[in-house]
């Protein structure tokens, strides 16, 4: 079956700029969570969406915004770019809760901010 | 809020073993692991649920103390393909909910 997909796989925007980040998480999966991966800092958590709803969110400004569709596509918009946004941004779909079915992560989405 | 895991590296000789412990000052739900490989998706290996129980895939395995809020990841007889990022999750209850937070990963590198 196919896996979680993430697009575009690479961006490259200007400081001050918008931008929107799609992940199809796999069929029947309602849980989508996304996270931010800098090097040293590991995974943050941005936030998680099921059935539509946002369920928790980390500790990001407001620029950071996301949204899930009833297909349980989501999309993640960072509104103001600055330089330090620059990092991998990964999806992650799970089945139910988290907790009894794992994650299951995309390729992510190579951000850099010039 | 982040769970703390420790060592942040290690370097293996193939065949060695290696453990990779995962702390957290919050009460946890339940405890995930993952690997993931340079360039690559993280990849799910195992959850821990409440209950301190203890889990295996093939020679790794994996203990979840509730009353000391961590976790260990014990790799044994390790193959080359075992060398990747490890990351542990832990799910917390916050603002009326549980999400999941991970460290900042263990680096594990296996030479011939």
């Amino acid at each position: 079956k196919a896996g979680v997909t993430q697009t575009p796989r690479y961006l490259i925007k200007t400081r001050g700029q918008q931008v929107t980040l799609s992940c199809s998480p796999i069929s029947g999966h309602r849980s989508v969570s996304w996270y931010q991966q800098t090097p040293g800092q590991g995974l943050q958590f941005l936030f998680e969406y099921f059935s539509e709803t946002q369920r928790n969110k980390g500790n990001f400004p407001g620029r950071f915004s996301g949204r899930q569709f009833s297909n349980s596509r989501s999309e993640m918009n960072v509104s103001t770019l600055e330089l330090g946004d620059s990092a991998l941004y990964l999806c992650a779909s799970s089945l139910k809760a988290a907790r009894f079915y794992g994650y299951t992560f995309g390729s992510g989405t190579r951000l850099t901010v010039v | 809020q982040q769970p703390v895991q420790s060592p942040q590296a290690v370097i293996l000789r193939e065949g060695e073993d290696a453990v990779i412990n995962c702390s957290s000052s919050k009460a946890l739900y339940s405890v995930h692991w993952y690997r993931q490989k340079h360039g690559e998706a993280p990849v799910f290996l195992m959850i821990l649920l409440k209950g301190g129980e203890q889990k295996g895939h093939e020679k790794i395995s994996a203990s979840f103390n509730e009353k000391k809020q961590q976790s260990s990841l014990y790799l044994t007889a390790s193959q080359l393909s075992y060398s990747g990022t490890y990351f542990c999750g832990t799910e917390i209850r916050q603002g009326g909910s549980e999400k999941l937070v991970f460290g900042k990963g263990t680096k594990l590198t296996v030479n011939p």
